[in-house]
């Protein structure tokens, strides 16, 4: 089946402008995460969405992070008033979302490569 | 301290030699782990995952829990030149809920 597929796969914007990005998780699953990975940086957790529970954003950086998740289904990320220091690789997965005592394993999207200049 | 951390790295082994992958973690309530392996420019990909301790083998991988020493480990046997790239341990339970908490990676290079 379809995997995790995001949306656009490179954004190059100017800073201060706001861009958004989107991720599509595989049909089923319930929980959709947010990773960035800058260069030199390992993963960092940025927010998570488990069904109909209010999400977990405790890794987004600062408020001009936001994320909504529509239907249960699709993701957008938006980081308003980018600054150079978001260029990363915005990565998105998803996961069944079951009990988590079990390996709820998360698959990755291919990524959005973000460059502010 | 950081919660998870691994080997720095780079680890470079010759064609079918053993390449042993480690990392520790600070929570003690974590409750699984996993190892993703990651070529330059793509995503992570899941290799295995383990929550219980002891070894858990799948084809040439190995990985081994020890809860106790807070440690878990990967081993790839035979390891060949496509093996080359950068494994991520993470885990997730404990304080980390839901989310995985990765470690800054190990780079392996299996060279011919």
């Amino acid at each position: 089946g379809a995997g995790v597929s995001q949306s656009p796969s490179n954004k190059v914007t100017e800073k201060g402008k706001d861009v958004e990005l989107r991720c599509d998780p595989i049909s089923g699953h319930t929980a959709l995460y947010w990773y960035r990975q800058s260069l030199g940086q390992g993963l960092e957790f940025l927010i998570y969405f488990q069904g109909n529970s209010a999400p977990d954003k405790s890794g987004l950086p600062s408020d001009r992070f936001s994320a909504e998740r529509t239907g249960g289904s699709v993701s957008t990320l938006t980081i308003q008033r980018t600054q150079q220091e978001d260029s990363a690789v915005y990565l998105c997965a998803s996961s069944w979302g079951k009990d988590w005592y079990s390996t709820d394993t998360q698959y990755f999207g291919p990524g959005t490569r973000l460059t502010v200049l | 301290q950081k919660e998870v951390e691994q080997n720095s790295g780079p680890l470079s082994v010759p064609e079918g030699a053993i390449a042993s992958l480690n990392c520790t973690y600070s929570d003690r309530g974590s409750q699984s782990f996993f190892w993703y392996r990651q070529y330059s420019g793509k995503s992570p990909e899941l290799i295995m995952f383990i929550y219980s301790n002891g070894d858990k083998e799948d084809g040439r991988f190995t990985a081994q829990l020890n809860k106790a020493s807070q440690y878990v480990s990967l081993l790839i046997r035979d390891s060949q030149p496509s093996d080359s790239a950068t494994y991520l341990c993470a885990v997730t339970g404990g304080t980390s809920y839901g989310k995985l908490t990765f470690g800054q990676g190990t780079i392996l290079t299996v060279h011919p």
